[in-house]
């Protein structure tokens, strides 16, 4: 019973292609972020939606576009992919995100390695 | 610009000793802070987290230490268990960031037997 599940694991595809990830987490939670680790490992934010409406969306290019079909899905589809994508993109929830307390948690799913060849 | 940093990108120590992983920041406005542990090929799992409001945090064999002044927090585990290999990411978050939590770089946690 997996809290955060993310759809592939390991995705391999050619430069220009259009990809997509899903993002699914039964805990009932309202907030839901899509974040990028680099080359360099950092963990950054792309994106956050709460209750399907989106709530943080940190500069990324408009090939990546999320959508929240409902509040337990956040799905992440990337068009004409380019060799910098590469990355592990780690789908992850919380409770409440930004309309709760600094508290607020966030459990992540198990990533998704993309590369872009 | 790096508003968590982690400088030690590794540490190694023997089992049944302590470990201590080290954190800085640079926003005045963070005011809560995590501590993540990730095995490979999983994503971070949530392990330990302080108030600015407090100076310490202690959860078993895990406790967090926070230096508001020095902006410096710090992850100790004793004792130290090779089941605790893996990466250890710090992260901090405040309202001034719209509770966007920022990452450091990690540092991978080695513990021999």
């Amino acid at each position: 019973d997996t809290a955060v599940s993310q759809t592939p694991k390991y995705l391999v595809t050619q430069m220009g292609n259009d990809k997509s990830i899903k993002c699914e987490q039964n805990l009932g939670h309202d907030t839901m972020y899509w974040y990028k680790q680099d080359s360099k490992k950092f963990l950054k934010i792309m994106f956050s939606y709460n209750n399907k409406e989106l709530i943080i969306n940190e500069t990324v290019p408009n090939r990546f576009s999320p959508k929240s079909p409902d509040k337990a899905h956040l799905n992440l589809h990337i068009n004409s992919l380019e060799l910098g994508d590469s990355a592990v993109y780690f789908c992850a929830s919380s409770q409440e995100g930004w309309r709760g307390a600094v508290t607020d948690t966030q459990y992540f799913g198990p990533g998704t390695r993309l590369t872009v060849l | 610009d790096q508003q968590v940093k982690q400088n030690s990108p590794s540490l190694s120590v023997q089992e049944g000793r302590i470990s201590i992983l080290n954190c800085d920041y640079t926003n005045s406005m963070f005011d809560y802070f995590l501590w993540y542990k990730k095995y490979p090929a999983e994503g971070p799992t949530f392990l330990i987290s302080i108030s600015s409001i407090k100076d310490k945090n202690e959860d078993g064999r895990f406790t967090v230490f926070l230096n508001k002044s020095a902006k410096h927090l710090s992850l100790h585990i004793v004792p130290s268990q090779p089941g605790d290999s893996a990466v250890y990411f710090c992260a901090a978050k405040g309202r001034g960031s719209n509770y966007k939590l920022t990452f450091g770089k990690g540092t991978l946690l080695t513990v021999n037997p």
